[in-house]
């Protein structure tokens, strides 16, 4: 069964600390992405990568940056977490153009 | 700019009670439509892809179809396990470049009662 893999369910962490998401994909894709998501706002795209070492910015980039030296590998991180950044967090992969995502479960991140 | 627009964002139906939930997009030409099951606390599902107007896919109660400014999820006699927020996002044929991004409406929160 193919699927997109985030490394927490639920995190909490301290304002000022430096965080990472991670996200592994089994089908390899091309594209991952990450999201958050809030309530009245959907889903909001923070980065994209189309490639290893590959990246663009989202919508949202502020305070994130990004990683991938693998091609099954992404992963978000939050250079100074602050308690704005407390969200659900949706990684998710792609073949491409033509085609849908596939999503983790999220993670549930609280800043405190 | 490319838009995708939810209506209605709640919708309460007793079970059995038949209903559409409407997808409005504005894009540069439409590479493909999606629809997505979310439970709370979860990622989103994949339920389907619509490529060109008049397109339909079905599974289940779920019936998707595709006009060329929108689209409708039917859901035919829901169940109380059919309750969920029902994402509908679009591919624009500019703007995704290679990498197939989508612009994803507000949702649709169903909920069906016994």
């Amino acid at each position: 069964d193919v699927k997109v893999t985030q490394s927490s369910r639920y995190l909490v962490k301290r304002t000022g600390e430096k965080v990472f998401l991670e996200c592994v994909q089994d089908m390899d894709h091309e594209n991952m992405f990450w999201y958050r998501q809030d309530p009245g706002l959907g889903l909001r795209l923070i980065y994209f990568s189309y490639d290893v070492k590959m990246k663009e910015k989202g919508d949202i980039p502020e305070g994130y940056s990004v990683s991938r030296e693998k091609k099954e590998r992404f992963s978000l991180i939050l250079e100074s977490a602050s308690t704005n950044q407390t969200s659900m967090y949706l990684c998710a992969s792609s073949w491409g153009q033509g085609y849908g995502y596939t999503f983790g479960s999220g993670t549930r991140l609280t800043v405190v | 700019e490319d838009q995708v627009t939810q209506s209605p964002e709640a919708l309460r139906l007793q079970e059995g009670e038949s209903s559409s939930l409407n997808c409005s997009y504005t894009v540069s030409g439409l590479r493909g439509l999606f629809w997505y099951r979310q439970d709370p606390g979860k990622g989103p599902e994949f339920l389907f892809t619509l490529y060109s107007a008049g397109e339909e896919k079905e599974k289940e109660r779920l019936k998707a179809t595709l006009t060329k400014k929108e689209s409708f999820l039917h859901i035919t006699a829901p169940k109380p396990e059919d309750s969920a927020t029902y994402l509908c996002a679009v591919q624009a044929l500019i703007g995704s470049g290679n990498t197939g991004k989508l612009i994803f409406g507000q949702g649709t929160t169903l909920q069906v009662k016994p």
